[in-house]
C-alpha cells in the first residue's frame, strides 16, 4: 500500500530554521518533490529530489534517504510569508501522479 | 510566460448537475494532470493526459472524466455532482511524461455543490 506521513503542524519565530520531515512508503518510486501552498491558493513547486542527498535552493533545503524513504524539508530564515502549508509527494517512474497527504502547516510568529 | 490558467475560477452548481473544468498548460507542456483538494486536506490524483492519451488514473468514480484536446488543453467533466464533490479543482502541467520534470500548478477552480 501506501502511505505517507507529516506532522501537522509546526510553528515558528521570524528568523529562525524548521525542518518539516516525512516518511513515505509507495511503490515505484522515483523521487520527492516538496510544494508549498497559501491558504486559497495552488500548490508552488519548492524543491525536488531524485537522489539521496542535500538539494540547495536558496533559504529551503530538501533532503532525501531512499533506503529510509525519509526526507525533509529545511527552511532557514524564516519569514512571515513562509506561513503556509508544506507537503511532501512522492513520484514514480513515467508519470505525473504525486501522492498528497495532508501536509504540514506551518506558521510563523513575529 | 503566462502560467497554467484554469477557468471558471468559481463555480455553484446543484446536486445531480454536469460541470467541466477547463485547463491551459504552461506552452510547450504535453502532460496535464487534475488533482481534487477537499478543505483541509492535501491535493489527489484524478487523471493524468499526455499527448491527448490517458496516462493515470486515481480512485474516483466513472462520473469523473477528463479529455485532452490537440493543443493540450484539457477539460475535466464530472457527473451527477454529489455533495461531496465540492472542492478546489486543480490542474498540473509538466513538460513531458517523466517522473523528473517539474509539475505547475493553476490557481484552480473552488466548485460548490448544494
Amino acid at each position: 500500500g501506501q502511505s505517507l506521513e507529516q506532522p501537522s503542524e509546526v510553528t515558528a519565530v521570524e528568523g529562525a530554521i524548521v525542518q518539516i520531515n516525512c516518511t513515505y512508503q509507495t511503490s515505484g518510486f522515483y523521487g520527492l518533490s516538496w510544494y508549498q501552498q497559501h491558504d486559497g491558493g495552488a500548490p508552488t513547486f519548492l524543491s525536488y529530489n531524485a537522489l539521496d542527498g542535500l538539494e540547495e535552493t536558496g533559504r529551503f533545503s530538501s533532503f532525501l534517504s531512499r533506503s529510509d524513504s525519509y526526507g525533509y524539508l529545511l527552511l532557514q530564515e524564516l519569514q512571515m510569508k513562509d506561513s503556509a502549508s508544506y507537503f511532501c509527494a512522492p513520484r514514480g517512474y513515467n508519470t505525473d501522479k504525486l501522492i498528497f497527504g495532508t501536509g504540514t502547516r506551518l506558521q510563523v510568529f513575529p | 510566460d503566462a502560467g497554467v490558467t484554469q477557468s471558471p475560477t468559481h463555480l455553484i452548481k446543484t446536486r445531480g448537475q454536469h460541470v467541466t473544468l477547463r485547463c491551459s498548460p504552461i506552452s510547450g507542456h504535453k502532460s496535464v494532470s487534475w488533482y481534487q483538494q477537499v478543505l483541509g486536506q492535501g491535493p489527489q490524483f484524478i487523471f493524468q493526459y499526455y499527448e491527448k492519451e490517458e496516462r493515470g488514473r486515481g480512485n474516483f468514480p466513472d462520473r469523473f472524466s477528463a479529455r485532452q484536446f490537440p493543443n493540450y488543453s484539457s477539460e475535466l467533466n464530472v457527473n451527477a455532482l454529489l455533495l461531496g464533490d465540492s472542492a478546489l479543482y486543480l490542474c498540473a502541467s509538466s513538460l513531458a511524461l517523466a517522473g523528473h520534470y517539474e509539475q505547475y500548478f493553476g490557481p484552480g477552480t473552488r466548485l460548490t455543490v448544494t
